[in-house]
């Protein structure tokens, strides 16, 4: 299995900008989560799904951000618009109902660092 | 959630066995005690995960005591590549919703 991809694995972009993080979760897992990692917060859950549906945005910091899982092989998380405090690595991961997700092992991906000027 | 603390960092030389703690003294009678490493530029991976006594696997052991307030994951003879961040975490069974904080630093000396 190829893992839970994530892009860009980089990103540099001007304040003001959307910034768009894209993440393909393991295939045949149906629980997909977004996290945000930086020195101040660690790493903090942002938002999951279950099944392509959100369930529990409580961590999105706010309106500018943004995720959807229109289908159960894609994700994206969106930033709009971007400013410099949202400078982070930026984590997807999945799990799967058959008993991960319940003993807490998720499969993280290689996370997409931003950088917004 | 049950809150957790661990250390922020801590040094052993290459070779050691190194013994990392946690504390979750609010722990429930469904939660488990989980731990995953983080490699720098890398997503965190799950090591372990216990409920009490003792668990092991190929990469390290997890000490849980009676009272299960606290744990120990214990890394035998640790290389340089085992420097990594280590996350206690205490997962509520069926609750989707874990905290992973800041972790600790563990940096392996030659």
């Amino acid at each position: 299995d190829a893992g839970v991809i994530q892009s860009p694995r980089h990103e540099v972009t001007e304040m003001g900008q959307e910034v768009t993080l894209r993440c393909k979760p393991i295939s045949g897992h149906d629980y997909l989560f977004w996290y945000r990692q930086t020195m101040m917060r660690g790493l903090e859950l942002l938002i999951y799904f279950n099944n392509n549906v959100p369930i529990d945005d409580s961590g999105m910091p706010e309106d500018r951000f943004s995720a959807k899982m229109p289908n159960a092989s894609f994700s994206t998380l969106k930033i709009q618009p971007s400013e410099p405090r949202d400078s982070a690595v930026y984590f997807c991961a999945s799990s799967s109902l058959a008993g991960d997700v319940e003993t807490g092992e998720l499969f993280f991906g290689e996370g997409s660092r931003l950088t917004v000027l | 959630l049950a809150k957790t603390t661990q250390p922020i960092s801590m040094d052993s030389y290459e070779g050691q066995e190194v013994n990392i703690t946690c504390s979750h003294n609010n722990i429930a009678t469904n939660d488990y005690i989980t731990w995953y490493q983080q490699f720098p530029s890398q997503g965190p991976r799950f090591i372990i995960q216990g409920y009490k006594t003792k668990v092991t696997n190929e990469v390290a052991s997890l000490f849980i005591p009676a009272d299960r307030k606290s744990s120990t994951l214990s890394l035998p003879r640790v290389s340089l590549s085992d420097t990594a961040v280590y996350y206690c975490l205490v997962v509520h069974y069926g609750n989707n919703r874990l905290a992973f904080g800041k972790g600790n630093q563990v940096v392996v000396i030659p």
